[in-house]
């Protein structure tokens, strides 16, 4: 199957500072790719669309000037957590499609914040 | 509103003892059902996407099932390796829409 990655696999920052989150497609082209959250024993919550070329969308009661969103290419995607408190710390977790036929996912970041 | 409900929560098996993992959905128009297999700490790796009501796939000791309202996940035979959360998903208006997940956890 396609390859997504995410960079960094984890990290522990201070509260207060901003964290970047990359994800790629290592080996087809995504003009959308999905952020999602997921917290411990919970399912995965779209946060929202990153598409290249224009903004990206936001689900509802997530804060776009919170959590930044950048599709710089056809193959990366960047989430950048501005600020971040102890209640951000989730396992963030982006998607690409490949085709019509099914997402791919990332093997996820895990996010502490102290 | 696109629901995904899975059930059980959780689910304990001896190894070889097989069972079965159930969806059920309700959407406006099925574009697709998702199964997933994700590991502890990892994320969501594709299993299978069934499309129309009594289609059947497999990959090993898993098979999945669909009808109009719910889809099944078996697990023949299964071994400790097969211990993970099982999500199955519909596509919503823009991404995927998931059930809370089953937990499996198959025991020597």
């Amino acid at each position: 199957g396609a390859v997504v990655s995410q960079h960094p696999s984890w990290v522990i920052c201070k509260s207060g500072t901003s964290v970047k989150i990359e994800c790629r497609s290592l080996d087809f082209q995504a003009t959308t790719m999905f952020w999602y959250r997921q917290f411990p024993k919970q399912s995965l919550m779209l946060m929202a669309t990153s598409n290249e070329g224009s903004k990206a969308t936001y689900e509802q009661g997530v804060e776009k000037d919170k959590f930044l969103i950048n599709h710089a290419s056809l193959t990366l995607s960047t989430l950048t957590v501005t600020s971040a408190h102890p209640e951000d710390s989730s396992f963030y977790i982006c998607s690409a499609p490949q085709g019509t036929e099914t997402q791919y996912f990332g093997p996820g970041t895990r996010l502490l914040v102290l | 509103e696109d629901q995904v409900t899975q059930s059980p929560e959780a689910l304990r098996l001896q190894e070889g003892e097989s069972s079965s993992l159930n969806c059920s959905y309700t959407v406006s128009g099925l574009r697709g059902l998702f199964w997933y297999r994700q590991d502890p700490g990892k994320g969501p790796e594709f299993l299978f996407t069934l499309y129309s009501a009594g289609e059947e796939k497999e990959k090993e000791r898993l098979k999945a099932t669909l009808t109009k309202k719910e889809s099944f996940l078996h697990i023949t035979a299964p071994k400790p390796e097969d211990s993970a959360t099982y999500l199955c998903a519909v596509p919503g208006r823009r991404a995927l829409t998931f059930g809370s997940g089953t937990r499996l956890q198959v025991q020597p």
